[in-house]
């Protein structure tokens, strides 16, 4: 059974373009999150999808970030315009369920540089 | 509010001797504690989960941890340190609520091992 998959595993775009980063969770999942580790920083929650709904996105930085599950499938966060702030890695991560027992699976993460 | 703390930001151990990493909560209510190990450029993997439970917790690789509330600690630990457990150790609580998937990090401790 595949894990979560993340694409781009790299990308390196100059401070004001947009990138987009897409997560495939693991299949029948329906809980979708997003992290990210920006440079020197700990490891944050940016939000949770379940299937097409964002369930919360209280940690999402500003409106320069925007998330979407259409179809409660795989998940988009694109960043437009980028900043240098944003350098870091952006985690997706699934779950099954949402209850305390379940196990929340990360993927390998999106390398972001912006220079 | 719910928190952990990884006083050590990076340990280091020869092989064949034991593995200690410290990390201590805070929380209002009984937590959902994990540990994750992150390995050179790949993804975030679990490697135990106390959910109230049993509070001595078996991961993978031979890693194992302790909740102890009287201490508010979950520290990991591993008998003997190889090579190949060289990584980043994170020590997670998951924050309740709405959003069970809003997992709160530790700094993180990076566990070098020496031959």
């Amino acid at each position: 059974e595949a894990g979560v998959t993340q694409f781009p595993s790299h990308s390196v775009i100059e401070k004001g373009q947009t990138v987009t980063l897409r997560c495939d969770p693991i299949s029948g999942h329906d809980n979708l999150y997003w992290y990210r580790r920006v440079m020197g920083k700990e490891i944050k929650f940016l939000l949770h999808f379940v299937k097409e709904s964002k369930q919360d996105e209280s940690g999402m930085p500003n409106n320069r970030f925007l998330a979407e599950r259409t179809g409660g499938t795989y998940s988009t966060l694109k960043v437009q315009p980028a900043e240098l702030e944003d350098s870091g890695v952006y985690f997706c991560a699934s779950s099954q369920g949402q209850g305390r027992r379940n196990t929340i699976y990360f993927g390998e993460g999106s390398w972001l540089t912006v220079v | 509010a719910q928190s952990v703390t990884q006083l050590d930001s990076h340990v280091s151990v020869s092989e064949g001797t034991p593995v200690l990493l410290s990390c201590n909560y805070s929380s209002s209510y009984s937590p959902s504690l994990f540990w994750y190990v992150q390995h050179p450029n790949k993804g975030l993997q679990l490697l135990l989960k106390y959910t109230s439970a049993a509070t001595l917790v078996k991961g993978i690789n031979g890693f194992e941890a302790e909740f102890k509330k009287s201490e508010t600690s979950f520290h990991l630990t591993k008998p003997s340190a190889h090579m190949s457990d060289a990584a980043e150790y994170f020590c997670v609580v998951r924050k309740g609520g709405g959003s069970q998937g809003n997992l709160i990090f530790g700094k993180g401790t990076k566990l070098s091992v020496k031959p």
